[in-house]
């Protein structure tokens, strides 16, 4: 069974910090996508990874994958509250496209 | 164009009914998945179709979980005596392609069951 952990579960920051949420697991993924979650809302993707080593900017977030292919970052710069929400990882093993997902982390960025 | 929509929004069940979800995919697209996701938790596989054919229901807690999508589009996933474990957000999802680890899926904005 492939299983991702998200640290920190939740996290409570000012309007303009930074923050970074991490995904980690002991297997190796195809690839490796970010979604956010809104409240009453299905999880809206927000990037897909693929290669080792990759890094991805979106605006102010920026994906990495781990070298390996196990472990993956999610970079918040000068965080606005309209980043509030749940960011979910979620793994795509070889066999097909089931997703595996974390736990999540619960982000809130207040004025 | 429309989203993947999910009915009812909400379901409340007593314990021991049976409930009906319905999912209506993209227009077009291959593949449709189902997750269950309990309070505070990131979303479980529970099954997939491609088209019409259920090619993974490895996710499916139990044999009182079954689902369909008998033409290829539209899908309902069922639960027959229902308990309060079963009390979760049931999430839909598609995608344009049948296979592929890249592929991008688009999800519903869900059915929250409680069961009493």
């Amino acid at each position: 069974t492939q299983l991702l952990e998200q640290s920190p579960q939740f996290l409570s920051i000012q309007e303009g910090e930074n923050l970074t949420v991490y995904c980690n697991s002991s297997s190796v993924f195809s690839s490796l996508q970010w979604y956010r979650q809104e409240p009453g809302e299905g999880p809206v993707l927000l990037v897909t990874v693929v290669t080792g080593g990759e890094v991805k900017k979106l605006k102010r977030l920026t994906f990495q994958f781990g070298d390996a292919r196990k472990d993956s970052s999610l970079h918040i710069t000068a965080a606005q509250p309209g980043d509030t929400g749940l960011y979910l990882c979620a793994g795509n093993g070889a066999a097909g496209n089931k997703l595996t997902f974390g736990g999540g982390t619960r982000v809130l960025v207040k004025p | 164009g429309a989203g993947v929509s999910q009915s009812p929004r909400y379901k409340v069940a007593k314990r021991g009914q049976d409930v009906a979800l319905r999912c209506d995919p993209i227009s077009g697209h291959v593949s449709l998945f189902w997750y269950q996701q309990a309070l505070g938790q990131g979303p479980e596989f529970l099954t997939y179709f491609q088209n019409e054919a259920q090619l993974d229901k490895s996710g499916l807690p139990s044999d009182r979980f079954f689902a369909e999508r008998p033409e290829g589009s539209v899908s309902t996933l069922k639960i027959q005596r229902t308990q309060q474990e079963d009390s979760a957000v049931y999430l839909c999802a598609s995608s344009l392609e049948a296979s592929g680890f890249t592929d991008t899926q688009y999800f519903g904005p869900g059915t929250r069951l409680t069961v009493l």
